[in-house]
């Protein structure tokens, strides 16, 4: 079973505070995912990864920057958190290939409330 | 949008009833994922169905795809409790078949 953890589980901020969202995955995948989850909006895809150092924009990556520094980490970054924000954050890993073809494993997610 | 209007948002049934969820895509795709997200926890992959593959089984489950209309459905047979979810479809028609697009998803409710 693929594993991936999310830290922290629950954050809460201010508006313009500064929130590093930490995502690991211990399956050697080369894909790694963010995403935010919203009600009426399923999730929706902030920023992918295919490997180390390499950074991919999704379908909503405004206000987000994410980093990949090794084959296993994955952060995502709101340097300016606005309410906006708030939302359920959802880290997932998939296998190498052409990575829609393949299983996406979540972590458990990250609850961010921004006030 | 890359899915059509008649992915519903919320079912209710009973314990044994069958339930059956649709999914459709405007964009081909190569692959249909149904993943199940229950409360509190991140989504999990059940059922995988390929653009050559018209039907798949896995246990209680029955995936669809019928790629001309392009749309796809999930079908429960005989719902648990255990059932009650949120059901997403995903295809693969997004950043060159890099990446998933996500439906909306359905929320199914299975009652004693």
């Amino acid at each position: 079973e693929a594993a991936v953890t999310q830290s922290p589980r629950n954050k809460v901020t201010v508006t313009g505070g500064n929130v590093t969202l930490s995502c690991r995955q211990t399956n050697s995948h080369n894909y790694m995912y963010w995403y935010r989850q919203d009600t009426g909006h399923g999730l929706r895809l902030i920023h992918y990864s295919y490997g180390a150092g390499n950074l991919q924009i999704g379908d909503v990556p405004d206000g987000y920057k994410a980093t990949r520094t090794t084959q296993e980490d994955f952060f995502l970054l709101l340097e300016l958190a606005s309410p906006s924000q708030t939302s359920l954050y959802f880290c997932a890993s998939s296998d190498s290939g052409t990575g829609g073809q393949d299983t996406q494993y979540f972590g458990p997610g990250t609850r961010l409330l921004v006030l | 949008s890359q899915w059509g209007e008649e992915n519903l948002q919320a079912l209710s049934i009973q314990e044994g009833e069958d339930v059956t969820m649709n999914c459709s895509y405007k964009t081909y795709t190569t692959v249909v994922h149904w993943y199940r997200q229950d409360s509190g926890r991140g989504p999990a992959l059940i059922i995988l169905i390929r653009s050559n593959e018209r039907e798949k089984r896995s246990g209680r489950l029955r995936a669809t795809l019928d790629t001309s209309s392009q749309s796809s459905s999930l079908s429960i047979t005989a719902a648990q409790c255990e059932d009650t979810a949120v059901y997403f479809c995903a295809t693969d028609a997004y950043q060159g078949g890099r990446a998933l697009i996500f439906g909306t998803g359905t929320t199914v409710s299975v009652s004693p």
